[in-house]
């Protein structure tokens, strides 16, 4: 049974790119939710989707977007990058329109120059 | 907006020794109340989780108390080993959702043989 699956698993860009990550939720998952991690803190919550709808956002700006396909695994969209993007983000699946325990990918590390 | 308080930031133990992290939550409606472990470079991992309805949860050597009335829980960990180093976050849910999680600043537990 594969686990929540996330890519790339590292990616550099440039100040002002765009950036694209994916997420593969557990099998029999169904709520996909998005988090950055700075180094050295906490998850914080971006948003989630259940049935290809954003249901709910943290504090983030627009720059973030997000997208979920009919066989459930998501996108993960960030515009006009900053420095202060560089972080992991991680992806969590739950089932049950998010009604079970979330299981995290292995996240993506990104790094802003 | 809804917060999670988590302390202490750094735990150093010896090895056998037992191990209590606390966190206080904001949100009178969260209602499920996760733990996660995360090993450098790892993704956090569910180790042990506690509903609204529930005061304390047993698994092996960890346990988790909850206080409804003062929002607070607490992880416990007994008999202490090397392997569990790591940093520990506690969650608290929020928008009714046990995939939209608000974390603490995590602690740095450190069990030394």
């Amino acid at each position: 049974d594969a686990g929540v699956t996330q890519s790339p698993t590292h990616l550099i860009k440039t100040r002002g790119q765009q950036v694209t990550l994916r997420c593969s939720p557990k099998s029999g998952h169904d709520t996909v939710s998005w988090y950055q991690q700075a180094l050295g803190q906490g998850p914080q919550f971006i948003f989630q989707y259940y049935e290809e709808e954003e249901r709910q956002r943290g504090n983030f700006p627009d720059r973030f977007s997000g997208h979920q396909f009919p066989n459930y695994s998501s996108e993960l969209n960030v515009n006009a990058l900053l420095l202060g993007d560089s972080a992991l983000y991680l992806c969590a699946s739950s089932g049950r329109g998010g009604d079970t325990e979330a299981f995290f990918g292995q996240g993506t590390r990104l790094t802003v120059v | 907006g809804e917060n999670v308080e988590q302390h202490p930031s750094t735990l150093s133990v010896q090895e056998g020794d037992s191990a209590v992290i606390k966190c206080t939550y904001s949100d009178s409606a969260s209602n499920y109340f996760p733990w996660y472990k995360q090993e450098l470079g790892k993704r956090p991992q569910l180790i042990i989780d506690i509903r609204s309805n529930v005061g304390e949860k047993k698994d092996q050597r960890i346990a988790v108390t909850l206080n409804k009335t003062a929002k607070h829980f607490s992880l416990h960990i007994t008999e202490t080993q090397p392997e569990d180093s790591a940093v520990y976050f506690c969650a608290a849910s929020f928008g009714g959702s046990q995939g939209n999680l608000i974390f603490g600043k995590g602690t740095k537990l450190s069990v030394k043989p």
